[in-house]
C-alpha cells in the first residue's frame, strides 16, 4: 500500500522568508501523481501544486515550487516570499496512473508565518 | 463556479440520532468523495463515486455509515445511528476524471463540521 509520510508536524518561517515543507512517500509504481494541499483555517483544502512522476521538470506556481526527487521517493514544497495568507495546514497526497486510484495523503504540516 | 457546497457546515446531535450530511459537487465533475478528517488518523476516503456509482466503498466504517449518489449533482452521507466517535470534519470532493487520466486533482467542499455528543 501506498504511504505518504511529512516529518514535520509544524514549521514557522519568517514574514517574506522562504520555507521548505518536506514529503516522503513510498510506491512500487512508477507512473503517479503527487500534490499539495493547502488548509487553511476556513477549513477548505485548496490545490497548491501538482506533479507528474514522468516529468523531470518541478513544478512551480508563482511562489510554490516542488523539489522532486523519483528516486528517493521525495516531494518537498518550497514558499518563496512567504505571506501572512499563506499560513496554514499543508498536506502531501499521491495518487497512482492508471484505473481507479485513491489519493493518499499525509498527516499535514502546520505552517505558521511570523510578521 | 460556485465550487462543492456541503451542508450543513456544523451539526451538533446526540448519539443514536441519525444525521444526514449533503454535498453538491461541482457542475461537470464525474468523480465524488466524501473524506474524513480527525486529528488521530488525519484525511481517510470513506466513499468514492464515478458516474454516480460507488466504486470504492472499502473506507465507511460499518455498517452505520451510508452514501447515496442518485443522481450527478448531489450525494449524501449517512450516519445512524451516530455515536461520538463519529465526531470529526467530513469532507466532500469532486473532480473530473476522463477516461485517459488520473491527473484531475479534488476540489475540496468546505466540510461538515460533526459534533456527537
Amino acid at each position: 500500500a501506498q504511504t505518504v509520510t511529512q516529518s514535520q508536524p509544524e514549521m514557522s518561517v519568517q514574514e517574506a522568508e522562504t520555507v521548505t515543507l518536506s514529503c516522503t512517500y513510498d510506491t512500487s509504481e512508477s507512473d503517479y501523481y503527487l500534490f499539495w494541499y493547502k488548509q487553511p483555517p476556513s477549513r477548505q483544502m485548496i490545490l497548491v501544486i501538482r506533479q507528474e512522476a514522468y516529468k523531470q521538470q518541478n513544478a512551480t506556481e508563482n511562489r510554490f515550487s516542488v523539489n522532486f526527487q523519483k528516486a528517493a521517493k521525495s516531494f518537498s514544497l518550497k514558499i518563496s516570499d512567504s505571506q501572512l495568507g499563506d499560513a496554514a495546514m499543508y498536506f502531501c497526497a499521491y495518487r497512482a496512473s492508471g484505473g481507479y486510484q485513491k489519493v493518499t495523503f499525509g498527516t499535514g504540516t502546520k505552517l505558521q508565518v511570523i510578521p | 463556479d460556485a465550487g462543492v457546497i456541503q451542508s450543513p457546515r456544523h451539526e451538533v446531535t446526540e448519539m443514536g440520532q441519525e444525521v444526514t450530511l449533503r454535498c453538491k459537487p461541482i457542475s461537470g465533475h464525474n468523480s465524488l468523495f466524501w473524506y474524513r478528517q480527525t486529528m488521530m488518523r488525519g484525511l481517510e476516503l470513506l466513499i468514492y463515486f464515478n458516474n454516480n456509482v460507488p466504486i470504492d466503498d472499502s473506507g465507511m466504517p460499518e455498517d452505520r455509515f451510508s452514501a447515496k449518489m442518485p443522481n450527478a449533482s448531489f450525494s449524501t452521507l449517512k450516519i445512524q445511528p451516530s455515536e461520538p466517535r463519529d465526531s470529526a470534519v467530513y469532507f466532500c470532493a469532486s473532480s473530473f476524471r476522463p477516461v485517459w487520466s488520473n491527473n484531475s486533482p479534488l476540489h475540496f467542499g468546505n466540510g461538515t463540521r460533526l459534533t456527537v455528543t
